[in-house]
């Protein structure tokens, strides 16, 4: 079962605009999350992080957004460049193990068009 | 500094076969963590080291696929008997050591079985 849910595959924003993608969960154990970027024939980069004990952090164009309640949490990016177009990946990681594993959702492509 | 480093980035196989995929992580990274991405999909876990032993590979898929990290720095994840569906990106990550630390990640090893 995906625990990690995606649910655009795609999405299209124009330069300047506000970028949102969103990300399901289901596994309540679930107390850190992250967003990393991909571009192709790359491995995945590191993007913003939230733990579960806040509702929200930003970093630079970047913030996420975490709705417990709702096992809901968002990427918002403004303003959208070109550059940001990439796949771009929710992962969580389950407080109740001891590793770091992380588990993915299917991503979300992003085109910013100039 | 160097980053992950992932080699051979592709590898053509025939059905049966028997490969090895190699990662070098960042220096003095403890933790590293394999793996699996097929088309259209977010990475899946595969096995975490912890130093040199395999603290987490609950995600190896069946008892074809092995790996190793005898010195705790290069690990190698090996392949029995390939199969057709083995086919995907293989991504190695590294971090400090710290469950909640930023995984870095190679840019992955594609592996063709034919």
């Amino acid at each position: 079962d995906q625990q990690v849910k995606q649910n655009s595959p795609s999405l299209s924003v124009q330069e300047g605009r506000i970028s949102i993608l969103n990300c399901d969960y289901t596994n309540s154990m679930f107390d850190y999350f992250l967003w990393y970027k991909k571009y192709p024939a790359e491995g995945p980069t590191f993007l913003i992080s939230i733990s579960s004990i806040k509702d929200k952090n930003e970093d630079g164009r970047f913030t996420v957004f975490l709705n417990k309640s709702a096992k809901h949490l968002s990427l918002h990016i403004v303003p959208s460049q070109p550059g940001d177009s990439a796949v771009y990946f929710c992962a969580a990681i389950n407080g109740s193990s001891n590793t770091g594993k992380l588990i993915f959702g299917q991503g979300t492509t992003l085109q910013v068009k100039p | 500094g160097a980053g992950v480093s992932q080699t051979p980035s592709n590898k053509v196989t025939e059905k049966g076969k028997y490969v090895e995929l190699r990662c070098d992580p960042i220096s003095g990274h403890t933790a590293l963590y394999w793996y699996r991405q097929s088309l259209g999909q977010g990475p899946e876990f595969l096995i975490y080291f912890q130093g040199t032993g395999a603290a987490d590979d609950s995600g190896l898929p069946n008892d074809r696929f092995f790996a190793v990290r005898p010195e705790g720095s290069v690990s190698t994840l090996k392949i029995q008997r390939t199969e057709r569906g083995d086919s995907a990106v293989y991504l190695c990550a590294s971090s400090p050591g710290y469950t909640r630390d930023t995984q870095y990640f190679g840019p992955g090893t594609r592996l063709t079985v034919l």
